[in-house]
């Protein structure tokens, strides 16, 4: 059974500096994997979404990463801003619609 | 584009009650979903439609819980009873069938059993 992993649970960083979450899985037959963000009280709002062909998605100042075969992916958020402040969550889709998600890492951007 | 909705935001209820969420998805989209996010955690999914028709219930506790899309369009998903342990968050989520369409969400429920 696929299970994604998502180290660190929380970090805090000062403004301006920059950052990256991890997303680990166990079953490296994905589809793709998408990145969200969660604020508090709200739903998952979609942030990028890598098909499994692809090494890399950039938005902004987001840019994720997926290597399959070694079951990792990474989201790196350049220049944070206390507006980045959220919950990230990584999940994977397989080949029957079906989406595994992490326990996401809580961020917390000092101004 | 408007979005998923979702109703009520929030809502209380005593144990051995009965609740229903209602969830109206983005036109469209033929595959809805209802997940359980518990505090702290990623979401898990209750149930899976496509269209009117179920994909996969397998982590629906169907004793207590259950869920429709009658017309292919807006669900239903109902609590009946409910439990101390049922408090969470319950996410309506769709997306366009098949390929790499990604995943919306909406604001979700928030229930809370006492």
């Amino acid at each position: 059974k696929q299970e994604v992993t998502q180290i660190p649970a929380a970090l805090s960083v000062p403004e301006g500096e920059n950052l990256v979450l991890n997303c680990s899985f166990t079953d490296s037959a994905i589809y793709n994997l998408q990145w969200f963000r969660q604020d508090p009280g709200k739903g998952l709002t979609s942030l990028l979404l890598i098909q499994s062909s692809q090494r890399e998605q950039t938005s902004g100042r987001l840019n994720a990463s997926l290597d399959k075969s070694s079951g990792r992916s990474t989201l790196y958020i350049a220049a944070s801003q206390p507006g980045d402040s959220a919950t990230y969550l990584c999940a994977v889709k397989d080949n029957f619609n079906k989406f595994y998600f992490g326990s996401g890492t809580k961020l917390n951007v000092k101004p | 584009e408007a979005g998923v909705a979702q109703s009520p935001r929030y809502k209380i209820i005593e144990k051995r009650q009965s609740v229903a969420f209602w969830c109206n998805p983005i036109s469209g989209h033929a595959t809805l979903y209802w997940y359980q996010q518990i505090l702290g955690q990623g979401p898990k999914l209750l149930i899976q439609f496509q269209n009117n028709g179920v994909v996969d219930d397998s982590q629906l506790p169907k004793d207590r819980f259950s869920a429709e899309r009658l017309k292919g369009v807006d669900s239903t998903l109902k609590i009946q009873p409910a439990k101390l342990e049922d408090s969470a968050v319950y996410l309506c989520a769709s997306r366009l069938t098949g390929g790499n369409s990604p995943l919306h969400f909406g604001n979700g429920t928030r229930l809370t059993v006492t």
